[in-house]
C-alpha cells in the first residue's frame, strides 16, 4: 500500500494568512494526488485533482503543487469558511489511501 | 444532478454483520467508467477506504478489511451495498458511499451525506 503522510497534523492561523499543508507520499505516484475538505458533519469536498487541477466552483485562493512524491496545498489569504480539515489521497493504485488530516483552527 | 445516499441500520452489535446500501440518482450505476467505492471515517481519525466495485462488478477491497467486506450492486434498484462481517467496536464510524472516476478522472467527485454506524452490545 502507498502511505500518505501529512504535516502539520493541525495548525492555528488568522484570516487573511497563508496556509500551506504538505503530503507526502511513501512512493512516486506522479500526479495522482487530489485533495479535499470536509467540515464537521458534511461529507469531504474535492478541491483539486491531478496534484494541481482546481475544481471548477473552487475559489482560487486554493492552489496545489508537486508530483513523484512531494505535494503541497495552499490557501493564499484564509478566510472564515476555510477552516476545516484537509485530506490529500492518492489516486495512482488500489488500495486507494488517504492522509491522516490537517485541522485548521482559528487562531 | 448525481447523488448518492446511504442507508441501513445505526447500530449494530459485536460480532455482527454491518449491512449498509447506497441508493444512486442522477446516473446508472452500470452505464460504465465509474468506481463505486465506500469509505469511512472514524472519529477523531482520518478517512479509510474500503473498496470499490465497477460497474460491470468487479472489485476491489482495501487489504486491511479484504476477509470480511463485500460489494454488490443491484443495478435493478440503481444501488450498490456493502456488508462488513464480524464487526467491533473499531469498526464504529461514519460510512459514506462515493463515486469514483475509472479512467481519466481518478478522484471521488460525489459523496452520500454519511451515515454513522455505532457497534456496541
Amino acid at each position: 500500500d502507498i502511505q500518505m503522510t501529512q504535516s502539520p497534523s493541525s495548525l492555528s492561523a488568522s484570516v487573511g494568512d497563508r496556509v500551506t499543508i504538505s503530503c507526502r507520499a511513501s512512493q512516486s505516484i506522479s500526479n495522482s494526488l487530489n485533495w479535499y475538505q470536509q467540515k464537521p458533519g458534511k461529507a469531504p469536498n474535492l478541491l483539486i485533482d491531478a496534484a494541481s487541477s482546481l475544481q471548477s466552483a473552487v475559489p482560487s485562493r486554493f492552489s496545489g503543487s508537486g508530483s513523484g512524491t512531494d505535494f503541497t496545498l495552499t490557501i493564499s489569504s484564509l478566510q472564515p469558511e476555510d477552516f476545516a480539515t484537509y485530506y490529500c489521497q492518492q489516486s495512482y493504485s488500489p488500495p486507494r489511501t488517504f492522509g491522516q488530516g490537517t485541522r485548521v483552527e482559528i487562531k | 444532478q448525481v447523488q448518492l445516499q446511504e442507508s441501513g441500520p445505526g447500530l449494530v452489535k459485536p460480532s455482527q454483520t454491518l449491512s449498509l446500501t447506497c441508493t444512486v440518482s442522477g446516473v446508472s450505476i452500470s452505464s460504465g467508467g465509474y468506481y463505486w467505492s465506500w469509505i469511512r471515517l472514524h472519529p477523531g481519525k482520518g478517512l479509510e477506504w474500503i473498496g470499490y466495485i465497477s460497474y460491470s462488478g468487479n472489485t476491489y477491497y482495501n487489504p486491511s478489511l479484504k476477509s470480511r467486506v463485500t460489494i454488490s450492486l443491484d443495478t435493478s434498484k440503481n444501488q450498490f451495498s456493502l456488508r462488513l462481517s464480524s464487526v467491533t467496536a473499531a469498526d464504529s464510524a461514519v460510512y459514506y458511499c462515493a463515486r469514483e472516476g475509472a479512467v481519466t478522472t481518478r478522484f471521488f467527485d460525489y459523496w452520500g451525506q454519511g451515515t454513522l454506524v455505532t457497534v456496541s452490545s
